[in-house]
């Protein structure tokens, strides 16, 4: 299993470029979820996906929309990249039970706008 | 909401020493805690997770502790080892489905 997958791993931008983050897991997870991660600073809450066909916003949605193109794939899209959002990006997956609510984090994708 | 909070941005320990990263949590509602480890230029890595019916649970070499009397948290590494040399989050759970992550103590090992 690969687990959770990301592409690409690194990426620079332009101010008003677009471009879309992949994510894809093989763990037959429900619940997807995008993270960011600045310096100095925890992961913070992007857009998450609870099932396949939901999705629902987290802590810093502005500037982002999301994708659940299917059960496996968890897309986030930035529409006009700004400077602000030179960040590391994580997906996750996981499968809540009655005992766990661990997510199964992806190698990340390093973003820089200019 | 939930905030989690962590007390010391760095920690640095002896290597074969214990070492101790506390973290604190303001929902007195919330039930359920993760560790994450996260080495440079990966993504995080689960620890242990504990549920608010627990005061202590052990893993290998890992004890985490919660006092819901004060809101605490912690995790102790045992006979800390230089692969222990990382960034740890802990994270408490919102609602039914997000967790949200303190902002990380880094820990390094002296030889």
């Amino acid at each position: 299993n690969a687990g959770v997958t990301q592409t690409p791993k690194f990426q620079v931008l332009k101010t008003g470029q677009s471009m879309t983050l992949q994510c894809a897991q093989d763990m037959n997870h429900n619940s997807m979820y995008w993270y960011r991660q600045d310096p100095g600073m925890g992961l913070r809450l992007i857009y998450y996906s609870a099932s396949e066909g939901t999705t629902d916003k987290g802590e810093v949605p502005n500037g982002y929309n999301v994708s659940r193109l299917n059960k496996r794939e968890f897309s986030l899209r930035l529409e006009s990249a700004a400077p602000s959002q030179t960040s590391v990006y994580f997906c996750a997956s996981s499968d809540q039970t009655r005992y766990s609510y661990e997510q199964y984090f992806g190698p990340g994708t390093r973003l820089t706008v200019t | 909401g939930e905030s989690v909070g962590l007390h010391l941005p760095t920690l640095s320990v002896q290597e074969g020493d214990n070492s101790i990263i506390n973290c604190a949590y303001s929902n007195s509602a919330s039930d359920y805690f993760i560790w994450y480890k996260q080495e440079s230029g990966k993504g995080p890595q689960f620890i242990i997770d504990i549920r608010s019916n627990m005061d202590k649970r052990q893993g290998q070499r890992v004890t985490v502790l919660l006092n819901k009397t004060v809101k605490h948290l912690s995790l102790q590494i045992a006979a800390t080892q230089p692969g222990d040399s990382a960034v740890y989050f802990c994270a408490g759970l919102e609602g039914a489905q997000k967790l949200v992550f303190g902002q990380g103590t880094r820990l390094t090992i002296n030889p």
